[in-house]
C-alpha cells in the first residue's frame, strides 16, 4: 500500500499570500498518478489537480501542482478568501487507492 | 451536468448490513469511459476509498474492506450500490460516491470527479 504523508498538518496564512503544500509517498508513484482535492466544511472534496500537474476543469490558475516519484507539491500562488479549506492528495498508481491525511489552510 | 446522489438509511445497527445507492443523472452509467467509486470519511477525519465498479461489472476493492464489501451496478436505473456487512461503530462515516475516468487501458485506477454530496451513516444500537 502506498502511504501518503502530507505536510504541514495545518498552515495559517493571510489572503494574498502564497501556500506550498507537500505530499510524500512511501513508494514511487508511477506516471505521476497523483491528484489533489479541496474540501470545505459540509461539502464533498473537489478535484483540483490530476496527473500531478493538470488542472481540472474550471480550476483557477493560481492552483498548480508539481512533482514526481515520491515528492509532490500543491502551490496556491495568492490565497483568495474561498481557498481556506482542507487539501488532500490521492494516488492512483496502485491499489488500494489512498489519500493523504490532509493539510488545513487557515486564515491568519 | 453530471450529478451523483447517495441514498440509504442514516442509522444501521451493529452487525447488520449497510446498504447505499448512488443515483447518477446527467450521464449514462453505461459509458465505458468510467468507473464508479465509493469513498468514506469518518466525522472529522480523512478519506478512505472503499471500492469501484465498471458498467461491465468489473470491480476492485480496498483489501482492508474486501471481505465485507459488495458493489453492484444497475444500468437500467443508472445507479450503483454499496453493501457493507457486519458493521461496527468504526464504520460510522460520511459515505460518498464519485465517478472515475479511465486513464489507461492497462489500469482501472483513477481520480474521483465529481463527487456526490455524501450521506452520513451512523452505526449504533
Amino acid at each position: 500500500e502506498i502511504v501518503l504523508t502530507q505536510s504541514p498538518g495545518s498552515l495559517s496564512l493571510s489572503p494574498g499570500e502564497g501556500a506550498t503544500l507537500s505530499c510524500w509517498a512511501s513508494q514511487f508513484v508511477s506516471s505521476g498518478y497523483l491528484a489533489w482535492y479541496q474540501q470545505k466544511p459540509g461539502q464533498p472534496p473537489r478535484l483540483l489537480i490530476y496527473g500531478a500537474s493538470i488542472r481540472a476543469t474550471g480550476i483557477p490558475d493560481r492552483f498548480s501542482g508539481s512533482g514526481s516519484g515520491t515528492d509532490f507539491t500543491l502551490t496556491i500562488s495568492r490565497l483568495e478568501p474561498e481557498d481556506f479549506a482542507v487539501y488532500y492528495c490521492q494516488q492512483y498508481a496502485g491499489s488500494p487507492l489512498t489519500f493523504g491525511g490532509g493539510t488545513k489552510v487557515e486564515i491568519k | 451536468q453530471l450529478q451523483l446522489q447517495e441514498s440509504g438509511p442514516g442509522l444501521v445497527k451493529p452487525s447488520e448490513t449497510l446498504s447505499l445507492t448512488c443515483i447518477v443523472s446527467g450521464d449514462s452509467i453505461r459509458s465505458n469511459r468510467y468507473y464508479w467509486g465509493w469513498i468514506r470519511q469518518p466525522p472529522g477525519k480523512g478519506l478512505e476509498w472503499i471500492g469501484s465498479i465498471h458498467q461491465s461489472g468489473n470491480t476492485y476493492f480496498n483489501p482492508s474492506l474486501r471481505s465485507r464489501v459488495t458493489v453492484s451496478v444497475d444500468t437500467s436505473k443508472n445507479q450503483f450500490s454499496l453493501k457493507l456487512t457486519s458493521v461496527t461503530a468504526a464504520d460510522t462515516a460520511l459515505y460518498y460516491c464519485a465517478r472515475q475516468d479511465i486513464v489507461a487501458t492497462t489500469s482501472p485506477f483513477s481520480w474521483f470527479d465529481p463527487w456526490g454530496q455524501g450521506t452520513l451513516v451512523t452505526v449504533s444500537s
